[in-house]
């Protein structure tokens, strides 16, 4: 059974202190593996698809990370407006188009 | 504007009753499913639908049920034997291997 899991449950962090979010997954074939971010009462909005080990993405202040275990979420100089849940989520050859969902990092950045 | 829209926001529902939550999509996605969303949990998959008239239970499908009529709607309902509906309940749609997410309903039991 595939299964995903994310450390820290809650992070907090002053601005400008960088840091990074952890997701682990034990699948069988992965296919794909995804960051969102969540802000409270709304739905997740896509940020990053990683297909293979050694693969890294970027968007403004994040970068993601892939290795054959686990994928990091790097957030450099973080400001506030980065404050929200950031959800793991994978594809496998067990699930085919669906998605196993880790249970999110919960992100606080303070002023 | 391409998306997808879940509607209501906010629904409330009385003991006993069955209850309907709209998802619609104009991204002609074949695709759909819906997750249900408990606090400090990760998504849980209820249904999913690859193509028109054909869906299948996700993990915690028990007390709800779905139709697949037509590309752009997948409907959920949450029937009396759901016993423990209140939750945050999303919508999503895909192609290939990206998933999009509607701004979610939230069902609350009074």
């Amino acid at each position: 059974e595939d299964q995903v899991t994310q450390s820290p449950e809650a992070l907090r962090l002053q601005e400008g202190e960088s840091s990074s979010l952890n997701c682990s997954y034990t699948v069988s074939g992965l296919r794909g593996l995804f960051w969102y971010r969540q802000d409270p009462g709304k739905g997740p909005e896509f940020l990053f698809t990683l297909y293979s080990a050694g693969e890294e993405k970027e968007k403004e202040r994040l970068k993601a990370t892939l290795t054959k275990k686990e994928s990091f979420l790097h957030i450099t100089a973080p400001k506030p407006e980065d404050s929200a849940t950031y959800l793991c989520a994978v594809q496998s050859d067990n699930y085919g188009q669906n998605f196993v969902f880790g249970p999110g990092t919960r992100l606080s950045v303070l002023p | 504007d391409g998306g997808i829209t879940q509607s209501p926001k906010y629904l409330f529902r009385k003991e006993g009753q069955n209850v309907t939550l709209s998802c619609e999509q104009n991204l002609n996605h074949d695709a759909m499913y819906w997750y249900r969303q408990d606090p400090g949990q990760g998504l849980r998959l209820i249904y999913y639908s690859q193509i028109v008239n054909d869906f299948q239970k996700g993990d915690i499908a028990e007390g709800y049920s779905v139709s697949r009529e037509k590309k752009e709607s997948f409907p959920l309902t949450v029937t009396s034997a759901q016993k423990n509906p209140t939750a945050f309940y999303l919508c999503a749609s895909s192609i290939a291997s990206e998933a999009f997410f509607g701004q979610g309903t939230r069902l609350t039991v009074v």
